[in-house]
């Protein structure tokens, strides 16, 4: 079964400031794998996805992220971040071939100061 | 834009007693995730339908815990009986197939207080 860590529980940052969340995955085959955000009273929403092709994934709001396969790593990162960035982030991952279950890590809480 | 409707959005109940929660998926959409959240971690997978069978239950707590998606297209999740440890977020969850390269759409949320 595939399991997702999520290193950074809080982190707490000035506008401006450059943003970098790890996510790692344990799972030998292939996945498919996702960030998603819930800003403060809303619903868990999709960021950016990684399915094939290039590694290096633009979403929304300015957001990206790199899957290092031989990392098992697939980290969120936005150079500079705004006060409304501030929300949950989860790193999900769901293995190709099975039942293409999401499994989600613990999320990091981020919070942005103006 | 299509969203995934839970109801009710809050609910406050009493140990031993029964709840039930609802959920309609997006329209076309075969595969429907019930999650569990509590506070200060990811969603949990409780069971996985596609269409109106169920893929996966392995995490759901059969003995107080039930769940159908009879017609499937709208779900019912069951806690019979509520139990303090059953406070946290109910997360319903969409996409269009189990099999596929596609993302899960989730829904707003119950959030469930057992007292």
């Amino acid at each position: 079964a595939q399991s997702v860590s999520q290193h950074n529980h809080h982190v707490i940052l000035s506008e401006a400031a450059s943003l970098e969340l790890g996510c790692n995955y344990s799972y030998g085959g292939t996945v498919n794998l996702f960030w998603y955000v819930q800003y403060p009273g809303q619903h868990l929403q999709l960021l950016l996805k990684y399915f094939s092709g290039d590694p290096l994934v633009k979403g929304i709001k300015g957001f990206e992220a790199e899957f290092i396969k031989s990392k098992f790593s697939f980290n969120l990162r936005k150079p500079s971040v705004q006060w409304s960035d501030t929300a949950e982030y989860f790193c999900a991952v769901n293995a190709k071939g099975g039942s293409y279950i999401p499994t989600f890590g613990r999320g990091t809480s981020l919070i942005v100061h103006p | 834009e299509a969203e995934v409707a839970q109801s009710p959005r809050y609910k406050i109940t009493e140990k031993s007693q029964a709840v039930a929660f609802w959920c309609d998926p997006i329209s076309g959409h075969a595969t429907l995730y019930w999650y569990r959240q509590i506070l200060g971690q990811g969603p949990e997978l409780l069971v996985q339908f596609q269409d109106e069978s169920v893929v996966d239950d392995s995490q759901l707590p059969k003995d107080r815990f039930s769940a159908e998606r009879l017609k499937g297209v709208d779900s019912t999740l069951k806690i019979q009986p509520a139990e303090l440890g059953d406070s946290a977020m109910y997360l319903c969850a969409s996409s269009l197939s189990h099999n596929s390269n596609t993302e899960a759409f989730f829904g707003q949320g119950t959030r469930l207080t057992v007292v």
